[in-house]
């Protein structure tokens, strides 16, 4: 029962270096969903893929670029890392966009020095 | 205003005690409601959607007044494994689930 699978569980960066988040999913879901959470702010949108081959900006989406590589897989790109982008990163999955009910990778920890 | 408004407590109870969280959302277009959990450095998980009607699942009851644009949760009798963070999540059309900042519970014995 894998579900959401997120790598890496923890990185550490320095400011301006590139980096790739990675998400799988296999519940045959059609959307996906990529939020930050940091202290006293939520769960925050960055972006999502309602669909195989469609993307669209969340509430945060600046200095992020993402990829629905295919219906499993949808990763999320850190060109240029910065100290603000320090945050726990989860992905989520749902069978449609306007389900409520996702379901969400462990989480990985990003920490921009 | 926050979309999606809740208290962030800590409510700190004892076993067995009746506790209520309340939310409002600011959108009169949202379409459904939800509570969500999440425990201490773990995912959230969907604890309960929340109808018009009102809800309940065990020791838990939803309810949600439109015209106040208001949700609760309420948890009866609780446990110590109870404690985590109750988040409080809106669905409007064509976006994606849209959180609050979560309510925190701690339970002791």
């Amino acid at each position: 029962n894998a579900g959401v699978t997120q790598t890496p569980k923890f990185q550490v960066l320095k400011t301006g270096q590139s980096m790739t988040l990675q998400c799988a999913q296999d519940m045959n879901h059609n959307s996906m969903y990529w939020y930050r959470q940091d202290p006293g702010m939520g769960l925050r949108l960055i972006y999502y893929s309602a669909s195989e081959g469609t993307t669209d900006k969340g509430e945060v989406p600046n200095g992020y670029n993402v990829s629905r590589l295919n219906k499993r897989e949808f990763s999320l790109r850190l060109e240029s890392a910065a100290p603000s982008q320090t945050s726990v990163y989860f992905c989520a999955s749902s069978a449609r966009q306007n389900t409520g009910e996702l379901f969400f990778g462990e989480g990985s920890r990003l920490t921009v020095l | 205003r926050k979309e999606v408004e809740q208290d962030p407590g800590p409510f700190n109870v004892p076993e067995g005690a009746t506790v209520a969280f309340n939310c409002t959302y600011s959108n009169s277009a949202s379409q459904s409601f939800f509570w969500y959990r999440q425990d201490c450095r773990k995912e959230p998980k969907l604890l309960m959607s929340v109808y018009s009607s009102g809800n309940e699942d065990g020791r838990f009851t939803a309810q949600l007044n439109r015209a106040s644009q208001y949700i609760s949760l309420l948890i009866r009798d609780s446990k110590l494994s109870d404690s985590a963070t109750y988040l409080c999540v809106v669905n409007q059309a064509g976006t994606a689930l849209i959180f609050g900042k979560g309510t925190t519970l701690s339970v002791s014995s």
